[in-house]
């Protein structure tokens, strides 16, 4: 059974560092990987998708890394911002199955 | 409207009523799901909902019943809740259902509290 795991759980920072968030899971067999934001009582907002045969994607400030041999992904926030706090979510895609969440890393960035 | 939509937001309901959460997704997906999101937990799957069929449910308890009446539109109803089924129900749609990995687009959620 695929188990997706978030370390930290949570994570306080001051305004301007950069910061590593982590996602493991125990079956490699996916087809994608996603990671969310979500903010305090509110829905998901989808940051990056990345396909089981690319290894990163990159938006603005965010870097998402996926090592599927290893059942690993990184998200990587560059300058952090106030604006940037947040629960962090990785879910992965499986077969025959719905998305598969962590239970996700809760970031504060301090101004 | 874009994207998915869920009404209502916020729902306060005792344990004897009977309310329905509603869905809408404007992307012309034709799967549809209902995840729950309880404190400290991981989101988990419910319903699945795929050209209207029901492919999906995740051993939820018969107090919840879905519908489907066609690809846009998704309800939950609701009926003799428990106070531990107060959570945050999301809904999300994806361009099919779960075979192939599409990428699922979620609602805002609405937030059940059961007294």
């Amino acid at each position: 059974k695929q188990e997706v795991t978030q370390i930290p759980a949570a994570l306080s920072v001051p305004e301007g560092e950069n910061l590593v968030l982590n996602c493991s899971f125990t079956d490699s067999a996916i087809y994608n990987l996603q990671w969310f934001r979500q903010d305090p009582g509110k829905g998901l907002t989808s940051l990056l998708l990345i396909q089981s045969s690319q290894r990163e994607q990159t938006s603005g400030r965010l870097n998402a890394s996926l090592d599927k041999s290893s059942g690993r992904s990184t998200l990587y926030i560059a300058a952090s911002q106030p604006g940037d706090s947040a629960t962090y979510l990785c879910a992965v895609y499986q077969a025959g199955t719905a998305l598969i969440f962590g239970k996700g890393t809760t970031l504060s960035v301090s101004s | 409207e874009t994207g998915v939509t869920q009404t209502p937001r916020h729902l306060v309901m005792g344990m004897t009523n009977k309310k329905s959460l509603k869905c809408e997704q404007h992307l012309g997906h034709n799967a549809m799901y209902w995840y729950k999101q309880s404190a400290k937990k991981p989101l988990e799957l419910m319903f699945v909902y795929n050209f209207k069929e029901q492919t999906e449910n995740n051993s939820v308890p018969s107090r919840f019943s879905p519908e489907c009446p066609n690809s846009s539109h998704l309800f939950l109803h609701l009926h003799t809740l428990q106070p531990e089924d107060s959570a945050l129900y999301l809904c999300a749609s994806s361009p099919k259902g779960l075979a192939g990995g599409f990428e699922q687009f979620f609602g805002p959620g609405t937030r059940l509290t059961v007294l």
